[in-house]
C-alpha cells in the first residue's frame, strides 16, 4: 500500500519558467507534508513543509499547496533555475513522526 | 551548521557477513532514524529510535537488523548476515523534538554493496 505517490517520475522545464511537482496521498491521518530535495550521492535535504490546517505555504521561490479534499499537494518553483535540478521527494507524517516518502520526481531545469 | 555524519561512505561486503553502519546525529536532537534507498527506488523507512529504544520499525527491519546508541553520540545500524537485497544506500536522520513539522536532517548516506 503506497501511501504517498508521485506519479511523474520526471519533469523538464526551461529556466525561468514554473516547475510544478505533484504528490497524492491516501492516509487521511497525515498532518504534515514535507518536500525534500536530493542530489546524487547526497542525503535528502528538507525544502519546505505544510501543516494539514493550511492550504498554502510559501518560502521564497518555493510554494507548497495542499488540497485536503483531494488528498493532493503540489510544489511550485518559480522561477526555476538550473541549480534546482534534482530529485524531489514528497513526504508525509503523522504527529511529526516518521516520514513516509513518495517515489520522487526528477526535475531537470534547462538553461 | 550542524550536520548528521555517516561512516563509512561506501562498504563492500560478502553475503552473510555482518555490517555496522555508523551515524553521528546532530547533538541536541532526540529522535533518530534509519532509512534506505535501493538504487532507483523510493526512500524507505527502516526504524525510529527515541529515548534509547526503538519507537517504530517497518516490515523491512527484521531480526537481521538492530540499532543502538552505545555512547550517547553514535547511532549504529547493524545487519547481522547480509543478503544481496540489502545492497542500498542507507541514510541516517535525526530530528530535534516531537513538535513542529517533523523535518528530518539526513546524513549523506552509506552505500552498502553486498556481493
Amino acid at each position: 500500500d503506497q501511501q504517498v505517490k508521485q506519479n511523474s517520475p520526471s519533469l523538464s522545464v526551461q529556466e525561468g519558467r514554473i516547475s510544478i511537482l505533484n504528490c497524492d496521498y491516501t492516509n487521511s491521518m497525515f498532518d504534515y507534508f514535507l518536500w525534500y530535495k536530493k542530489y546524487p550521492a547526497e542525503g535528502p535535504t528538507f525544502l519546505i513543509s505544510i501543516s494539514s490546517i493550511k492550504d498554502k505555504n510559501e518560502d521564497g521561490r518555493f510554494t507548497v499547496f495542499l488540497n485536503k479534499s483531494a488528498k493532493h499537494l503540489s510544489l511550485h518553483i518559480v522561477p526555476s533555475q538550473p541549480g534546482d535540478s534534482a530529485v524531489y521527494f514528497c513526504a508525509a507524517s503523522v504527529n511529526a513522526g516518521k516520514s513516509t516518502f513518495g517515489d520522487g520526481t526528477t526535475l531537470t531545469v534547462k538553461p | 551548521e550542524p550536520e548528521v555524519t555517516q561512516t563509512p561512505s561506501h562498504q563492500v561486503t560478502q553475503m552473510g557477513q555482518e555490517v555496522i553502519l555508523r551515524c553521528v546525529p546532530i547533538s541536541n536532537h532526540l529522535y533518530f532514524y534509519w532509512y534506505r534507498q535501493i538504487l532507483g527506488q523510493k526512500v524507505e523507512f527502516l526504524v525510529s529510535f527515541y529515548n534509547n529504544e526503538i519507537s517504530e520499525k517497518s516490515e523491512i527491519f527484521d531480526d537481521q537488523f538492530s540499532v543502538e546508541r552505545p555512547d550517547g553520540s553514535n547511532f549504529t545500524l547493524k545487519i547481522r548476515s547480509t543478503k544481496l537485497e540489502d545492497s542500498a544506500m542507507y541514510f541516517c536522520a535525526s530530528r530535534a523534538d516531537g513538535r513542529g513539522t517533523g523535518e528530518l536532517f539526513f546524513g549523506e548516506g552509506s552505500r552498502l554493496t553486498v556481493l
